[in-house]
Order: C-alpha cells, then structure tokens, then sequence
C-alpha cells in the first residue's frame, strides 16, 4: 500500500513571506501526485497535480510543486502567501491502474497579517 | 452544474440508531469513494466503487455498508451508530483510471451522541 507523509501538521507563516509544505510518499512504482486544498467547513479542492513530464508544476492561486523522485518528495511552495491562504492543504497519491487515492494527513496553514 | 451532491449537510444520532448517508454525481464518473476526516487524521478511506454492482474495502470499513446500484448514486450506511464514529464524512467521484481528479462533495458532520 501507498502511505504519504506530511511533515508538518501545522505552518504559520506571516502575509507575503514564502512558503512551502512538505510532502513525501512511499512507493516502489510510478505514481501520480496531487496537492488538495480545504477552506473551512468545505469540501477539498484540487490546487494541482503531477502525471508526468516537467516535475515543477504550476497550480491554481500561485502555488507549485516540484516532484523528486529520488528523494520521493512533492513539495507545495508559494513566493508571497495572503490571508486568503489559510486553509488546510493535503498532498495525495494514486497509482496508474485505478484511482484510489492515499492521503497524508494535513497541514494546516496560517496566514498572519 | 451539480457536481457530487452529499446529503444531508448535519446530523445528530443516538448510538445504535441507524442512518444513511447519501452522494449523487451527474459526472458519469465511474469510480466513488466515502472518506471519513478526523483532526489529524487527514481522510481515510472508508469504501469505494469502481462502477455499478461492485465495491470494495477502504482502510477502516468497520461499522459501515455501502451499495451501488446506479452509476449516480452511492449511499454509505451506518447500521448501529456508535460516539466513533462522530466525524466529517465526505464523498468523491473520479474517471477509474488513475490520475484522474478526484471531485469532493461538501461533507456531512455526524455527531453520535
């Protein structure tokens, strides 16, 4: 079974100062990685996700994430962080035959003014 | 544009009353899933289905059932309800084949008391 790592529950972080979320994962075989992002009291939404190719990938709100698959990591990163990025943020992981996802277990995100 | 559509939003049981969780997608998405979200726990797979007629186990299925009888509609039911399983449960819907975005409903917040 996959198992995805998410090294820090929690990041506070002050307004415009960068950010990054780390995540790695478990697997002997090719994956596929998605960052999630979930406001308060809302359903989770995808901010983006690596299938192949470049492995910086550009998302929604100025985030990316860079794959490494020899160190097994896909790191979240934001240059400038706003308010409006409090959320909590969980990075996931599929296999190619079917798509069960794999979740880490959060990191919640605290933007202070 | 509906989407996954989970119902109802809250609910308050007595243990060992039963109920039934609904989710409906209009996304002709094969592939559904229910997690349950607990602080700190990310989301965890309770079950899923990869198309009509068939289901199967996610990582913590104790407790609940589930059928699939339409493509659209994937019920999750608690049999005797029990203060476990006090959680945040959502709904997904995705495309079978993996890499595919998984699309979340909005959530259900069961309190047993």
């Amino acid at each position: 079974a996959q198992s995805v790592t998410q090294l820090d529950s929690q990041v506070p972080v002050f307004e415009e100062a960068p950010v990054e979320l780390r995540c790695n994962y478990s697997s002997s075989v090719s994956v596929y990685l998605f960052w999630y992002v979930q406001y308060p009291n809302q359903g989770l939404q995808l901010l983006l996700k690596y299938l192949s190719g470049s492995t910086l990938v550009k998302g929604i709100n100025g985030f990316e994430a860079e794959f490494n698959k020899s160190q097994t990591s896909f790191h979240l990163r934001k240059p400038s962080v706003h308010i409006s990025d409090t959320a909590e943020y969980f990075c996931a992981v599929t296999r190619d035959n079917f798509n069960k996802f794999y979740f880490g277990s959060g990191t919640k995100l605290n933007v202070k003014p | 544009n509906a989407g996954v559509t989970q119902t109802p939003k809250f609910q308050v049981l007595k243990t060992g009353q039963s109920m039934t969780l609904q989710c409906a997608q209009d996304m002709n998405h094969e592939y559904m899933s229910w997690y349950r979200q607990d602080p700190g726990m990310g989301l965890r797979l309770i079950h899923y289905s990869v198309g009509a007629g068939i289901t199967d186990q996610g990582e913590v299925p104790n407790g609940y059932n589930v059928s699939r009888s339409t493509t659209e509609d994937f019920p999750l039911r608690l049999l005797s309800a029990a203060p476990s399983q006090t959680s945040v449960y959502f709904c997904a819907s995705s495309y079978a084949l993996g890499g595919n975005i998984q699309y979340f409903g909005a959530g259900t917040r069961l309190s047993v008391l």
